[in-house]
Parts: C-alpha cells; sequence; structure tokens
C-alpha cells in the first residue's frame, strides 16, 4: 500500500512571498490533516478534511494560510504572504476516519528567509 | 497551554536494557493516547496506543501504561536496539470532538551499542 506524498520535500523562499503545498493520502483515507512542526516542539494541527469538508481549522491563520481538497482526495496548502516564523516542517496525515490511527507522509520543509 | 508535556528532551540508553519514556497531560478529557516514532527526514509512524479503558497495552517489544488518576503515560521498550534510536512523541485525543491530537514535544532516545 503506497504511503502518505508530499510534495515538495523541501522549499526556501522570501518573506513576504508564496508558497504551496501538495498532499497525497493513502487511497480511501476519508479524513486528511495538516501538521506544521516548529524545530523542537511537537506537531501542531492546522486543518483537518473529513472527505472535503473541514473539521477543524481552529489554528490555521487563516489570513495567510488556505488550505483546500477539492474532491476530497488531494490537498494543498498554502501560505500567502509568507513570514519568518512560518518556516518550519509541513507535515500531512491520513487515516481511514476521525477515530482511526494517523500514517504521515515525510514532510515539506520550509525556510523563510 | 501545553496540554501534552515530555519532560524530558532526551534520553541515552545502553543496548539491551529498557528505554522509559515519560508523558503528562492536564486535560482529563483525553480518553485515547498513541506513542509515535520519528526519524530525521521522515514523517512520524504509529507505535503504540492506549484507550483510556485499559492501564496497560502490549505489542512486542513495546509496552505503554497509563495512570489516569497521575495523567501520566509511559512507553517502556524492552531490551532497547540501536535502530530504536529516534524522536518519540506522545500524543492524546478525546472521543468526544474531532478527535484531534494533541502532540508532546518529544523525546529523543538514542540507544549505544
Amino acid at each position: 500500500e503506497a504511503g502518505v506524498a508530499q510534495s515538495p520535500r523541501y522549499k526556501i523562499i522570501e518573506k513576504r512571498q508564496s508558497v504551496a503545498f501538495w498532499c497525497n493520502p493513502i487511497s480511501g483515507h476519508a479524513t486528511l490533516y495538516w501538521y506544521q512542526q516548529i524545530l523542537g516542539q511537537g506537531p501542531k494541527l492546522l486543518i483537518q478534511f473529513q472527505n472535503n469538508g473541514v473539521v477543524d481549522d481552529s489554528q490555521l491563520p487563516k489570513d495567510r494560510f488556505s488550505a483546500e481538497r477539492l474532491k476530497g482526495v488531494d490537498s494543498t496548502l498554502k501560505i500567502q504572504p509568507a513570514k519568518l516564523e512560518d518556516s518550519a516542517v509541513y507535515l500531512c496525515a491520513s487515516s481511514q476516519g476521525l477515530s482511526y490511527e494517523q500514517y504521515f507522509g515525510p514532510g515539506t520543509r520550509l525556510t523563510v528567509t | 497551554d501545553q496540554q501534552v508535556k515530555q519532560n524530558s528532551p532526551s534520553l541515552s540508553v545502553q543496548e539491551g536494557r529498557i528505554s522509559i519514556l515519560n508523558c503528562d497531560y492536564t486535560n482529563s478529557m483525553f480518553d485515547y493516547f498513541l506513542w509515535y516514532k520519528k526519524y530525521p527526514a521522515e514523517g512520524p509512524t504509529f507505535l503504540i496506543s492506549i484507550s483510556s479503558i485499559k492501564d496497560k497495552n502490549e505489542d512486542g517489544r513495546f509496552t505503554v501504561f497509563l495512570n489516569k488518576s497521575a495523567k501520566h503515560l509511559s512507553l517502556h521498550i524492552v531490551p532497547s536496539q540501536p535502530g530504536d534510536s529516534a524522536v518519540y512523541f506522545c500524543a492524546a485525543s478525546a472521543a468526544s470532538g474531532t478527535y484531534k491530537y494533541i502532540f508532546g514535544t518529544g523525546t529523543r532516545l538514542k540507544v549505544l551499542a
């Protein structure tokens, strides 16, 4: 079974630029998550989708971050404009449903200079 | 407010000995707990979980203990192997709501050969 795919793996941008990350979850997984992991901290949930509907986006900085999951499969996370404090690893995870274990992708390491 | 805490940033253990990783939580609504292991440049991988109706769960060399009255859980690895060297995160969720995970800050385990 293929795992969660993410691209790109690394991205370096200047502050105020925009960036987008892509995630392809495990086939058949209804729930998709985006996490932000800042160095030295645990992953923090940004947004959670159930199929293509948003379940939780309480910690998503909506003035600059946006995410969508069209057709309930792939998802993109966008940052516009980026700030220095957005430097982190962005992890995508998927699960069969809300109460099931989450499977993580390898992450995208973003550096904002 | 850090609801899930891992107070030991790092731990070194001799190969063959027991590794004990600790995790404390503050939210009494949490009723499901998980441990994830993370190697560099990879996403976290699920290791073991425990429901609040149990106080112990075992899977091979890995055992998780839950003390609800103390709001404390621990992961025991016996015997420890060099391949166990990784960062370990505990996570907690509540069945009421969106089941979202709250992660601790992680403990870096180094198993010395």
